[in-house]
């Protein structure tokens, strides 16, 4: 089983609607959770951290889940410029090694 | 600017030459990290260093080496062991405190021929 676990989608949306996806993960103890952003060909980039009572940031919402070892990502009223790959990230305990998942792509259109 | 910087952004090699990809940073961060990342798939660790003049094995070491002379400079050295290096390289930083989040550099792009 990977450690972390993505619908690889893809998701396509038309603009201004919400779309919802998870992650799993397996390690129990794992302790810090990150959703990062890749756009075509560029790096990952740092979309927002998970808090254990969930978070938001603008249109993004991140919730974690430990009972049942998932995240999620939810975006509301989509954008042309959400259309991306969304990565989950995972940090076991006591390890500097981070997980990561193969990712979930979004296209919004117009 | 604070950052991550990798050199060269495209670089093309000969089978059976080794190359280095450069990797450096200015943020003061203790852990450096290098990942491999092929067309439609996730990122793989191929090393990664918590400290000065220590480094770790990631996933898939095999054909690669690395550095850790300097806690700015984390060079990557893809040698001709390594079967298929056409790839993305990450080369990514961290600071010391656990539960912080990684920061990428722009990637080197490198082609085979």
């Amino acid at each position: 089983r990977k450690e972390v676990e993505q619908d690889p989608g893809p998701f396509n949306v038309p603009e201004g609607a919400t779309v919802a996806f998870n992650c799993t993960y397996s390690n129990s103890a794992s302790q810090s959770f990150f959703w990062y952003r890749q756009d075509c060909r560029k790096e990952p980039k740092l979309l927002m951290s998970v808090y254990s009572s969930g978070n938001e940031d603008g249109r993004f919402t991140a919730q974690l889940n430990r009972a049942s070892q998932y995240i999620s990502l939810l975006i509301r009223d989509s954008k042309l410029s959400d259309s991306a790959t969304y990565l989950c990230v995972v940090t076991p305990s006591n390890d500097y090694k981070l997980s990561f998942g193969a990712g979930t792509t979004v296209t919004v259109r117009a | 600017d604070g950052g991550i910087t990798q050199s060269p952004k495209y670089l093309f090699r000969k089978e059976g030459q080794n190359v280095t990809l450069s990797c450096e940073q200015n943020l003061n961060h203790d852990a450096m990290y290098w990942y491999r990342q092929d067309p439609g798939q996730g990122l793989r660790l191929i090393y990664y260093s918590q400290i000065v003049n220590d480094f770790q094995k990631g996933d898939i070491a095999e054909g690669y080496s690395v550095s850790r002379e300097k806690k700015e400079s984390f060079p990557l050295t893809v040698t001709s062991a390594q079967k298929n290096p056409t790839a993305f390289y990450l080369c990514a930083s961290r600071a010391s405190e656990r539960y912080n989040e990684q920061f990428f550099g722009p990637g080197t792009r490198l082609t085979v021929l």
